[in-house]
């Protein structure tokens, strides 16, 4: 069955306190992963996209690695804001989207 | 800049009501898709649509649905509401869907919170 796992589902670090989410999917062949930032109350906003393995993205204190099992978010230096629920996603083979279920991340100053 | 635009942000229903959750977006993007979210779980497709007047299933499709007559406008029908159908919907489009390949990104409506009593 095709899954994506995220890992852990719940993080609190310090402000400062540099991290890494975990996203990993069962399925061989990646078309594509995606990260994205949800806020309470509000919708998915895009981060990044991934297609190959040794792949990464970076924007501000985040920045997003691929290989061939699983996705890293690593989160350098982090501030109050950065707060969210981290969701990733892979692309399957009907070019949709299958959804970890997410990771909450609190940053407390 | 409005974005993806979803009616009702919350509604109350007894369960066999039918109701529309509304969905419109002024990008001119081609693809549109219905979601759902419950705790503990990722989102799931409902419906999608890669242009006007053309439609498909996703993965929990069974007691919606839904119909694409224009580019702005992609409506979600449940047509007798029962109890598992309490979650949160969100709407999203993109301009050619993941297939176009570049970065796929998908923009999301602030969700629409239904409970069915």
């Amino acid at each position: 069955e095709d899954q994506v796992t995220q890992s852990p589902e719940a993080l609190r670090l310090q402000e400062g306190e540099s991290s890494s989410l975990n996203c990993s999917y069962t399925v061989s062949g990646l078309r594509g992963l995606f990260w994205y930032r949800q806020d309470p109350g509000k919708g998915p906003e895009f981060l990044f996209t991934l297609y190959s393995a040794g792949e990464e993205k970076e924007k501000e204190r985040l920045k997003a690695t691929l290989t061939k099992k699983e996705s890293f978010l690593h989160i350098t230096a982090p501030k109050p804001e950065d707060s969210a629920t981290y969701l990733c996603a892979r692309m399957d083979s009907n070019y949709q989207l299958i959804w970890g279920a997410g990771t909450k991340l609190i940053i407390k100053p | 800049n409005a974005g993806v635009t979803q009616t009702p942000k919350f509604q109350v229903l007894k369960t066999g009501q039918s109701m529309t959750l509304q969905c419109a977006q002024d990008m001119n993007h081609e693809y549109m898709s219905w979601y759902r979210q419950d705790p503990g779980m990722g989102l799931r497709l409902i419906h999608y649509s890669v242009g006007a007047g053309i439609t498909d299933q996703g993965e929990v499709p069974n007691g919606y649905n839904v119909s694409r007559s224009t580019t702005e406008d992609f409506p979600l029908r449940l047509l007798s509401a029962a109890p598992s159908q309490t979650s949160v919907y969100f709407c999203a489009s993109s301009y050619s869907g993941l297939a176009g390949g570049g970065t796929g990104e998908l923009f999301f409506g602030e969700g629409s919170r239904l409970t069915v009593l």
